[in-house]
């Protein structure tokens, strides 16, 4: 089975500029996250999908960040106007289901995009 | 507010050694224990969900336990190889509807052969 698909793999602009990451997950999961990972700290989660509708965006700083997942399946992440704290691995996962079983949810994540923001 | 803390930060083994590290987490309102690995350049993969006091899985070399009264998990690595060197991160999540995973900042992990 494919795995998450996450592009572009790597992304350099100047502060300011924009960008937008892009997420294919797993056929069939239900649940897709968005994750931001600075270099010496565990994996902050943005935002959080549940089909195409919004679960948890508690920690998306909205006055630059915005995500959709349109159809409830593709999903994608953007920055207007990036920041140099920005600079990070945004990384997609999916899972099956959040409120089923534990092995459901189970997260598969894609590669990552590192960001750097100059 | 759940924490997750994960110690030692780092560690450095030789090829053959054995190790092991804890993840802590609080044990109100538990629901399930994540250990993930994530290799430099790679995708974190999923390596044991664990919900069960008591509960112990392995794979291949790498096994893990878990402590939901007291709160903490070991992750237990036998005769380490340096395709083991990565960080591994554990993450605990909340019964009820609204879970969520709460991760920890991982330990990362160097073999040297």
């Amino acid at each position: 089975e494919a795995g998450v698909a996450q592009s572009p793999r790597y992304k350099i602009i100047e502060k300011r500029q924009s960008v937008a990451f892009w997420c294919n997950p797993i056929s069939g999961h239900a649940t897709l996250y968005w994750y931001q990972q600075i270099l010496g700290q565990g994996p902050k989660l943005l935002i959080q999908f549940q089909n195409n509708g919004v679960v948890d965006d508690s920690q998306l700083p909205k006055d630059r960040f915005s995500a959709e997942r349109l159809k409830g399946v593709d999903s994608t992440l953007k920055i207007q106007p990036a920041k140099l704290e920005d600079s990070a691995v945004y990384l997609c996962a999916s899972s099956f289901g959040v409120v089923a079983g534990s092995l459901q949810e189970t997260q598969y994540f894609g590669p990552g995009t590192r960001l750097l923001v100059l | 507010i759940l924490n997750v803390e994960q110690s030692p930060q780092s560690l450095h083994v030789q090829e053959g050694d054995s190790t092991n590290f804890t993840c802590s987490f609080p044990s109100s309102n538990f629901y399930a224990l994540h250990w993930y690995r994530w290799e430099t350049a790679k995708s974190p993969e999923a390596l044991f969900v664990m919900t069960l006091n008591g509960d112990e899985k392995k794979k291949g070399r790498i096994s893990a336990t878990l402590n939901t009264k007291e709160g903490y998990s070991y992750l237990y690595i036998k005769g380490s190889q340096p395709e083991d060197s990565a960080t591994y991160l554990c993450a605990s999540s909340n019964a009820g509807n609204n879970r969520k995973l709460i991760w920890g900042l991982g330990t990362s992990l160097a073999v040297n052969p």
